[in-house]
């Protein structure tokens, strides 16, 4: 296993158009999150996944953006009528839980510009 | 709310200097701090604290939590130009099931 992978690596779109995103978690691993870091700023929590069920959003996340982890494996995020605003690095990350040794893992991210 | 704070936000050093980076935190029932080195992708594991005043050492760098205090610091000695990244601080608190708090990060660069 290569680590948590994320594709794809850059997405350049259109204000109002809708993208996805994905991210494939390292395979024993059953906890995924998503974060949002923008330029200057450290990550921010947006959702994060136990197997398959999503156990918290932040507020940070409107209508306009849904997550999924079907199967408990990998997990999209879309983000519907995009905005400039919504430019950022997107990252992906996950652990085991529990587990004696840390295992938070980040993919190195969707980076998404809005034009 | 959980809050993480990074000071300097910036810092320009030369080769070989010494530098301490320090991250102070608020959060409801603390369990551990994390520090993570960020180069231009994913942010890659450095340290975890979960107990005061037991310096966590790796090569040049090294890190100490105090718990009384709620502040860490992390030490790079003999700083190389292959140093230069933006250095996270985060938090994980709550029961466990919460997600890591990050601080907006240092950045550090090294001129040769």
């Amino acid at each position: 296993d290569t680590g948590v992978s994320q594709d794809p690596r850059h997405k350049i779109t259109k204000r109002g158009q809708n993208v996805t995103f994905r991210c494939d978690p390292i395979s024993e691993h059953n906890r995924l999150y998503w974060y949002r870091q923008t330029l200057g700023q450290g990550p921010e929590f947006l959702t994060y996944f136990q197997n398959e069920a999503q156990l918290e959003k932040s507020r940070l996340l409107s209508d306009r953006f849904s997550a999924e982890r079907p199967k408990g494996s990998f997990s999209t995020l879309e983000i519907q009528r995009t905005e400039q605003g919504d430019s950022a690095m997107y990252l992906c990350a996950s652990s085991l839980v529990p587990s004696q040794n840390y295992g938070y893992t980040f993919g190195s991210g969707t980076r998404l510009t809005v034009v | 709310e959980d809050k993480v704070v990074q000071s300097p936000l910036s810092l320009v050093v030369h080769e070989g200097d010494t530098v301490t980076l320090n991250c102070s935190y608020e959060v409801t029932n603390f369990r551990s701090l994390l520090w993570y080195k960020q180069e231009k992708k994913a942010p890659t594991f450095l340290f975890m604290l979960t107990s005061s005043g037991i310096e966590k050492k790796s090569g040049r760098l090294s890190s100490i939590l105090d718990k009384k205090e709620l502040f860490s610091i992390l030490n790079i000695t003999a700083t190389q130009t292959g140093d230069s990244a933006v250095y996270l601080c985060a938090v994980e608190a709550g029961s466990g099931n919460t997600p890591l708090v990050f601080g907006k990060g240092t950045r550090l660069s090294v001129i040769a």
